[in-house]
């Protein structure tokens, strides 16, 4: 069975830093594409980061860009967000999910894990 | 950035009703577009991807038609387990976008 268990959402102060991380099991993590999208607290979904399979190629919403990092670690199976200078804005919850196929496609998402949450505030 | 517009924002309809809900595109996206479910308290789920396939699992009352700017969810005969929020999403391009989100409430 194909499970993806985040951790790391904690409560920060703004301007500090987070580290989320993505475990995977039940899959060839390596041959597949891994994204994280947040969810605001009572608002819609918004994509945040993708990376693709080999970990050559990552791609960040422009909200993020500079703040925050995507890798994986393809040995320990394992997806991580580096999350810094967080503001009230990045509050949430964040999901990391799976592109359906192993094809290098990076794409659509699913399945996603049950997300972890990151508050940041004063 | 691509934005992507869905209506209505929420729908009531009764079990056995067909339900259609849309979403547009501030460009065209050719047919990368995809559907998600989002139960109340739990993940989003991939129902249809590329406008109109099937995720494995996903019961056929579920349907997506369009292409460019324009396409729409299609649910033949509402359930009770249908209860969620539905969004669209853009794979044109990066940043990937969603739509807003239609909830859709049972009566």
């Amino acid at each position: 069975e194909v499970q993806l268990l985040e951790s790391g959402g904690d409560l920060v102060q703004p301007g500090g830093s987070l580290r989320l991380s993505c475990t995977a099991s039940g899959f060839t993590f390596s041959s597949y594409a891994m994204s994280w999208v947040r969810q605001a607290p009572g608002k819609g979904l918004q994509w945040v980061s993708a990376i693709s399979g080999s970990g050559d190629t990552t791609y960040h919403a422009d909200s993020v860009k500079g703040r925050f990092t995507i890798s994986r670690d393809n040995s320990k199976n394992s997806l991580y967000l580096e999350m810094n200078s967080l503001r009230a804005e990045d509050n949430g919850l964040y999901y990391c999910a799976r592109d359906p196929w192993s094809s290098g496609s990076l794409n659509w998402f699913d399945p996603w894990g049950q997300g972890t949450l990151v508050t940041v505030s004063s | 950035d691509i934005q992507m517009t869905q209506s209505p924002s929420f729908v009531s309809a009764s079990v056995g009703d067909r339900v259609t809900i849309t979403c547009r595109a501030s460009q065209g996206v050719y047919s990368w577009l995809a559907w998600y479910q989002q139960k109340p308290g739990k993940a989003p789920k991939l129902l249809i991807y590329t406008t109109s396939n099937l995720q494995s699992g996903v019961p056929s009352r579920f349907s997506g038609s369009g292409s460019g700017t324009s396409f729409t969810l299609t649910i033949s005969s509402l359930q009770p387990e249908d209860l969620a929020t539905y969004y669209c999403q853009q794979a044109s391009s990066f940043p990937y976008t969603f739509g807003q989100g239609t909830k859709l409430e049972i009566k």
